[in-house]
């Protein structure tokens, strides 16, 4: 199948910096990537919509301001944690739509102390 | 919104057959049913998608009923590779549309 790549993996960062991470299609292009949420043994919540060269669709309940997403070109999505705090500690994964399928990236855990 | 209901979890021995169940009473004509698999701490896999007719490929079988009510999923010769949250998501295909996840069932292959 095709290849998504997230990055970075795994990143820590202090109570109120911003964090970036970005999600790639390696092999295809890519108008429509999804940005999900997952919390330990829980189940992947859709944050967000992301299209090219568009403003992203956010989900009932979760804050654009606060998760700021970017999809410039046909292979980058990127979401921005911006002022991270303890509770937005969580493992955050990309898709990256080639419809009928998503491809998903590995995820990025993300660590605010 | 997921529209979907499947077991929490379920054991099955290495080698024999598992058979994922996953009832979904209000799918749509034009919905598919999906099946992804996550491991822990990776992105989730693609397994299969199917619209009414049984689908197979080298991963897994899709069962669909007539009604279209249920489906499950078949892993012929089950492996402990297979140990996994194994999710069922319904959709329109080829709109764009989002993929909304449910609580998936975690299978676990026992030697």
């Amino acid at each position: 199948g095709a290849v998504v790549s997230q990055h970075p993996s795994r990143v820590i960062c202090k109570s109120g910096t911003s964090v970036k991470i970005e999600c790639r299609s390696l092999d295809f292009q890519a108008t429509t990537m999804f940005w999900y949420r997952q919390f330990p043994k829980q189940s992947l919540m859709l944050m967000a919509t992301s299209n090219e060269g568009s403003k992203a669709t956010y989900e009932q309940g979760v804050e654009k301001d606060k998760f700021l997403i970017n999809h410039a070109s046909l292979t980058l999505s990127t979401l921005t944690v911006t002022s991270a705090h303890p509770e937005d500690s969580s493992f955050y994964i990309c898709s990256a739509l080639q419809d009928p399928e998503a491809f998903f990236g590995q995820g990025t855990r993300l660590t605010v102390v | 919104d997921a529209k979907t209901t499947q077991p929490p979890s379920m054991d099955c021995a290495e080698g024999r057959a598992a058979n994922l169940p996953c009832n979904h009473s209000t799918i749509s004509g034009n919905e598919y049913v999906y099946w992804y698999r996550q491991i822990h701490s990776q992105g989730p896999q693609y397994i299969i998608h199917g619209l009414k007719n049984n689908e197979t490929n080298e991963m897994a079988s899709l069962i669909i009923t007539e009604d279209r009510k249920s489906s499950t999923l078949i892993l012929p010769h089950a492996t402990l590779r297979d140990t996994a949250v194994y999710y069922c998501i319904v959709r329109v295909a080829n709109t764009g549309n989002q993929f909304y996840f449910g609580t998936g069932t975690s299978l676990t292959v026992i030697p």
